[in-house]
C-alpha cells in the first residue's frame, strides 16, 4: 500500500460542481506536490508546498485551488472545471530538498 | 529540444531477455537523477536513484554519464512483471526553481 493516501480514487463532476481532492501522508515529509497526468503523458507539476507554504504554482488556472491545512494534509479544490481537465491527479511528498518522491495512487477525474 | 528525452518504445522482449533504456537530459547543472516505474493506470513508483558511479539493485543497473548527459537503465533476466512504463526523471532548474522533470517514458512489454 502506498504511504501517500489520496481520496477519492475516482471522481466524476459536472462543469458547475465544486469538489475537493484530498491527500494525506504520515511520513513526516514537509514537501508536498500536486501533479496532473494525461493519458500516455508524463506527470506535469501543478503546485509545490514546502513547510505548509505554497512555494511553486506552475501557472495553474484559478479553477484549481490548493490548500495545505497542516504538514500531513494537502487538498486541491476544484471549481468550474472544463472537460479537458479530465486526468489523473497525483499527490506526492518528500523531505524538503529530496527529489525521491513518494506518489499517492491518484484520483482519476472525469469532467462532464 | 526536450529537457529529458527517452525512446518511447514499446520494447517487446521475451522473458529472460536483457533490455536497456537510454535517456538524455539538457541541463548540465542537474544534480539528481532517477528512474521511476509506472504501471498502467497506477502512480509512478521510484525504482532507483542514479549515481555517477553506477548502481545496481538486483536485476536492475543504472548508469549516469555526466559528460554526455546520458542516463541508462539495464534490466537483466526480464520477468513478465517488469512490463510497465519506465520514466527517466531529472532534477533541474526550470522556470526559476528546481523541480523534477519527467521524460515521456519508455514502454516495456515482456512476453512469455
Amino acid at each position: 500500500d502506498t504511504e501517500v493516501t489520496q481520496t477519492p480514487k475516482h471522481l466524476v463532476m459536472g462543469m458547475t460542481n465544486k469538489k475537493s481532492l484530498k491527500c494525506e501522508q504520515h511520513m513526516g515529509h514537509r514537501a508536498m506536490y500536486w501533479y496532473k497526468q494525461k493519458a500516455k503523458k508524463p506527470p506535469e507539476l501543478m503546485f509545490v508546498y514546502s513547510y505548509e507554504k505554497l512555494s511553486i504554482n506552475e501557472s495553474v488556472p484559478s479553477r484549481f485551488s490548493p490548500e495545505c491545512p497542516n504538514s500531513s494534509l494537502l487538498n486541491l479544490h476544484l471549481h468550474a472545471l472544463q472537460p479537458e481537465d479530465s486526468a489523473l491527479y497525483l499527490c506526492a511528498s518528500s523531505d524538503v530538498g529530496d527529489y525521491g518522491y513518494t506518489f499517492g495512487s491518484g484520483t482519476r477525474l472525469t469532467v462532464v | 529540444r526536450k529537457e529529458v528525452e527517452q525512446d518511447p518504445g514499446p520494447f517487446n522482449v521475451p522473458e529472460g531477455a536483457t533490455v536497456a533504456f537510454n535517456c538524455t537530459y539538457s541541463n548540465s547543472a542537474s544534480q539528481s537523477f532517477f528512474w521511476y516505474r509506472q504501471d498502467c493506470r497506477k502512480e509512478p513508483k521510484l525504482l532507483m536513484s542514479v549515481y555517477s558511479s553506477g548502481n545496481e539493485d538486483g536485476r536492475f543497473t543504472a548508469q549516469l554519464n555526466r559528460a554526455s548527459q546520458y542516463i541508462s537503465l539495464l534490466i537483466r533476466d526480464s520477468k513478465l512483471s517488469d512490463s510497465a512504463t519506465y520514466l527517466c526523471v531529472v532534477e533541474g532548474l526550470s522556470g526559476g526553481y528546481n523541480k523534477l522533470i519527467f521524460g515521456a517514458g519508455t514502454r516495456l512489454a515482456v512476453h512469455p
